[in-house]
């Protein structure tokens, strides 16, 4: 079965970067099946596609953010990584984990984490 | 960016009744839409992908349907977990992005 798990700080001050790890059991990150990716939701702006990465090599992300975004995966520990800098009160949001299913040209987000707050403050 | 438009943004529901969730897309998708429901607290679960195709273990009472513009979620008879906020979603091209929710909250 399945099961992705976020990780790291709950609070990060204004204009420091924001760092998140998801680590993923049961299937590996470099399948050529998948996409594994970053979803956020803030009350303000809904569900948001941050970025994803495919089979360890590339990645992309959400324009809005692409200048402060960086998606990283460790193969070893089967674990990828979330890195947003420049953060303000507008990136306090849940940030999900999630695996992308690739179904031709098209996709579907099967499987997420439980989610983790972070909020950003001084 | 594709916009999508969810339309109610909430309504109210008894048990047992037949529930009609819309979405719009900004440009054409062709069936590039998947369907996900949410309980508070809880990370967003797939229903329906590709329009109108059921995720594995979902109940049969959920449906989808549509292409091009303009997509519907149905819930032919709503059962007591089935109260939660549904968020339609494109893959068509990215940003992949989301519909603003409709909560669907017992009447």
């Amino acid at each position: 079965q399945l099961h992705l798990q976020e990780s790291g700080p709950g609070l990060v001050k204004p204009s420091e970067t924001l760092s998140l790890t998801c680590t993923v059991s049961g299937a590996p990150i470099t399948s050529k099946a998948y996409y594994w990716g970053w979803i956020r939701q803030s009350p303000g702006k809904g569900l948001e596609w941050v970025g994803s990465f495919y089979h360890s090599v590339s990645t992309y992300s959400n324009p809005s953010l692409q200048s402060r975004v960086t998606v990283s995966t460790d193969t070893s520990k089967n674990q990828f990584s979330l890195k947003l800098t420049s953060v303000t009160a507008a990136d306090t949001a849940v940030y999900f984990c999630a695996r992308d299913d690739l179904m031709g040209s098209s996709s579907r987000l099967d499987y997420w984490g439980q989610g983790t707050l972070v909020t950003v403050s001084s | 960016d594709i916009q999508m438009t969810q339309s109610p943004s909430s309504l109210s529901a008894s048990v047992g009744v037949r529930v009609t969730i819309t979405c719009r897309a900004s440009q054409s998708i062709s069936s590039y839409l998947n369907w996900y429901l949410q309980k508070p607290g809880k990370a967003p679960k797939l229903l329906i992908y590709a329009a109108s195709s059921l995720q594995s273990g979902v109940p049969s009472r959920f449906s989808g349907s549509g292409s091009g513009t303009d997509f519907t979620l149905t819930i032919s008879s709503l059962h007591p977990e089935d109260f939660a906020t549904y968020y339609c979603q494109q893959s068509y091209s990215s940003p992949w992005t989301f519909g603003q929710g409709t909560k669907v909250e017992i009447k």
